[in-house]
């Protein structure tokens, strides 16, 4: 059973359009994540979700929406897709939101924006 | 700011050879610090941490890092690296309170000569 799953694997969109990211996680873990990649593999968080209420939400575009309908998923809504969206993007677990917890990822979702 | 650097953005190893990837990080007290590895197309594996006491730590498939507070590093080694540890490796950085907030290097990607 994959512990932290995520869908679509790929996604090729057009610029304007709205996409969403799934994420799935049966570690029962109460904290996940969101991470971007870029096309120089730097990884950066933007958002974190302890219990379904948002515990981090960096410097990302309003544009970006997460939402958390139970502990188990975590979800990424973007609207109105930039060429600069297409990245990588990765969901990650953790027992709690504690610094020191490791935390589990995904596959990730490559965007490709056009 | 917490920051992570990591020098080398690629290393080429013989088959069989030893192996040290080098981390720095900058944090006023000590961090939280993780080594992760993404091998091509998947998501992020831990291979080992460390928040306290010894400060050599083993991880998965044969990896040790050595946490040196003076010299703020937590450099990963490996004594003999196989093919398959061909990856891009990632070095992260946890603070006290971060409410799980990892701070990543910009990665070094690892190639194995046969």
């Amino acid at each position: 059973d994959t512990a932290v799953s995520q869908t679509p694997k790929y996604l090729v969109t057009q610029m304007g359009n709205d996409k969403s990211i799934k994420c799935e996680q049966n570690l029962g873990h109460d904290t996940m994540y969101w991470y971007k990649q870029d096309s120089k593999k730097f990884l950066k968080i933007m958002f974190s979700y302890n219990n379904k209420e948002l515990i981090i939400n960096e410097t990302v575009p309003n544009r970006f929406s997460p939402k958390s309908p139970d502990k188990a998923h975590l979800n990424l809504h973007i609207n109105s897709l930039e060429l600069g969206d297409s990245a990588v993007y990765f969901c990650a677990s953790s027992q709690t939101s504690g610094g020191w917890e490791t935390q589990y990822f995904g596959p990730g979702t490559r965007l490709l924006v056009l | 700011a917490q920051s992570v650097t990591q020098p080398d953005i690629h290393i080429t190893v013989s088959e069989g050879a030893s192996l040290e990837l080098r981390c720095n990080y900058s944090y006023g007290a000590t961090p939280y610090l993780f080594w992760y590895v993404q091998s091509p197309g998947q998501g992020l594996q831990l291979l080992l941490k460390y928040f306290s006491g010894d400060t050599l730590v083993q991880g998965i498939k044969g990896f040790e890092a050595e946490f040196k507070r003076s010299q703020s590093s937590f450099n990963l080694r490996k004594p003999s690296v196989h093919w398959s540890d061909a990856a891009e490796y990632f070095c992260a950085v946890g603070a006290v309170g971060s409410q799980g907030n990892l701070i990543f290097g910009k990665g070094t990607k690892l190639s194995v000569k046969p």
